[in-house]
């Protein structure tokens, strides 16, 4: 199985600043795209779809590049609660139904 | 309900030891899926059942064996495990019929977190 390929980071920001995380996924027959974000010993937890039209849901934009095979996701005027990890997510006909998970890019918000 | 409810959600167990994880949903889903995360690394995608049966096995060791005696239950069972073993265990669970364009939800269980000695 091809991979799903994120920013190592950690990426540490100050409250209010805006982050953007990449992806890249190798599989051009992968169709459903997502950021999930996992908090420390916790489960992962679906943050938001990606669409190619491009989709947002209050300070989150998600972006998709087909073409591209790149995935995107802006967070705006961060804050302390979204220190997590941020994990790309792709679907593709060789996993059936199973989602195939990015190694993560950590954010730690600082105040 | 919308949850999926994995138990023991911590197991320390031994070498020779035999034990089983078990995970639950009663959303009517019926695929169910089990995936290992080690820390600081994604989860991996162990195994598959689709409507009761084994879809994907990700060339998972034999220690390792899954069984899926309903549409709602989902067990692990374990079996003489080494120390690097030690992981994260997710349990999750969706509609099995859905095209592959669908963000269709995927609900993830708590996990069980285990500890080989």
């Amino acid at each position: 199985r091809k991979e799903v390929e994120q920013d190592p980071g950690p990426f540490n920001v100050p409250e209010g600043a805006t982050v953007a995380f990449n992806c890249t996924y190798s599989n051009s027959a992968s169709q459903s795209f997502f950021w999930y974000r996992q908090d420390c010993r916790k489960e992962p937890k679906l943050l938001m779809s990606v669409y190619s039209s491009g989709n947002e849901d209050g300070r989150f934009t998600a972006q998709l590049n087909r073409a591209s095979q790149y995935i995107s996701l802006l967070i705006r005027d961060s804050k302390l609660s979204d220190s997590a990890t941020y994990l790309c997510v792709v679907k593709d006909s060789q996993a059936g139904t199973a989602l195939i998970f990015g190694k993560g890019t950590t954010l730690s918000v600082s105040s | 309900d919308t949850e999926v409810t994995q138990t023991p959600k911590h197991l320390v167990m031994g070498m020779t030891n035999k034990k089983s994880l078990k995970c639950e949903q009663h959303m009517g889903h019926r695929a169910m899926y089990w995936y290992k995360q080690k820390a600081k690394k994604p989860p991996e995608l162990m195994f598959v059942y689709s409507y009761e049966k084994l879809s994907i096995n990700e060339s998972v060791p034999s220690r390792f064996s899954p069984e899926c005696p309903n549409s709602s239950l989902l067990n692990l069972h374990l079996h003489a495990l080494q120390p690097e073993d030690s992981a994260l265990y997710l349990c999750a669970s969706s509609q099995a019929r859905q095209r592959l364009t669908s963000n269709y939800g995927y609900t993830f269980g708590s996990g069980t977190r285990l500890t080989v000695v």
